[in-house]
């Protein structure tokens, strides 16, 4: 059964600060990877995506990795702002003719003055 | 226009209404979606309409009835839920059907809150 694994599952950090925010797959054949943020009671939003040959992507402050041989991704957010307080999505597609998502738990970052 | 607009943003109702809940799209996408978000929870996927057409139904219940009326729209009509029903109800959207390959992304609106009493 595919499976998308994120820890930890809730983060506080001071604003300024970074964090690192990890997520294990076992989602086969893989197809794609994509970070989400989702605000409180608003819809996902996509941060980054990454398919099989690309092992890191950068949006602003946002960094992700991708380590298809051990089936990790990481979202690294340099220098937080209060407004990333969120909560982060990992989403592994399948490459299957239905391409099926597999969404993780979700990481809650908190991020304090 | 990139965006997926859902009305209402809440919804409190009682376990004998008739509701709907209404998700738009105008990025020309072929395919909609709609989930259920309980909360700390990842969003479920319910329905999946690809070229206006049900493709996919994840065992709804069935008094969750969707509708896709035309390419831009999908409504889900809601009738005797119950109070486990109250959740955030997310629509999407994407360029083609699912297995349309690594970009096609899915566009998620800002989610209907619902109350079920």
């Amino acid at each position: 059964k595919n499976q998308v694994e994120q820890s930890p599952q809730s983060l506080i950090i001071l604003e300024g600060k970074n964090c690192t925010l990890q997520c294990n797959y076992t989602v086969s054949p893989f197809s794609n990877l994509r970070w989400y943020k989702q605000d409180t009671g608003r819809g996902p939003v996509s941060l980054t995506i990454m398919t099989f040959s690309e092992n890191t992507k950068s949006n602003g402050r946002y960094t992700a990795t991708l380590d298809a041989d051990t089936k990790q991704s990481s979202l690294h957010i340099t220098a937080s702002q209060l407004s990333d307080s969120a909560s982060y999505i990992c989403v592994v597609t399948d490459n299957n003719a239905g391409n099926m998502l597999t969404f993780g738990g979700g990481t809650r970052l908190m991020v304090k003055p | 226009d990139t965006e997926v607009t859902q009305t209402p943003k809440h919804l409190v109702m009682g376990m004998t209404n008739k509701k709907s809940l209404k998700c738009e799209q105008h990025m020309g996408h072929r395919a909609m979606y709609w989930y259920k978000q309980k909360a700390k929870k990842p969003p479920e996927l319910m329905f999946v309409y690809s070229y206006e057409k049900l493709s996919i139904n994840e065992s709804v219940p069935s008094r969750f009835s969707p509708e896709c009326p035309n390419s831009s729209l999908l409504n889900l009509h809601l009738h005797a839920l119950q109070p486990e029903d109250s959740a955030l109800y997310l629509c999407a959207s994407s360029q083609v059907p699912l297995g349309g390959g690594p970009y096609n992304e899915q566009f998620f609106g800002p989610g209907t809150r619902l109350t079920v009493l």
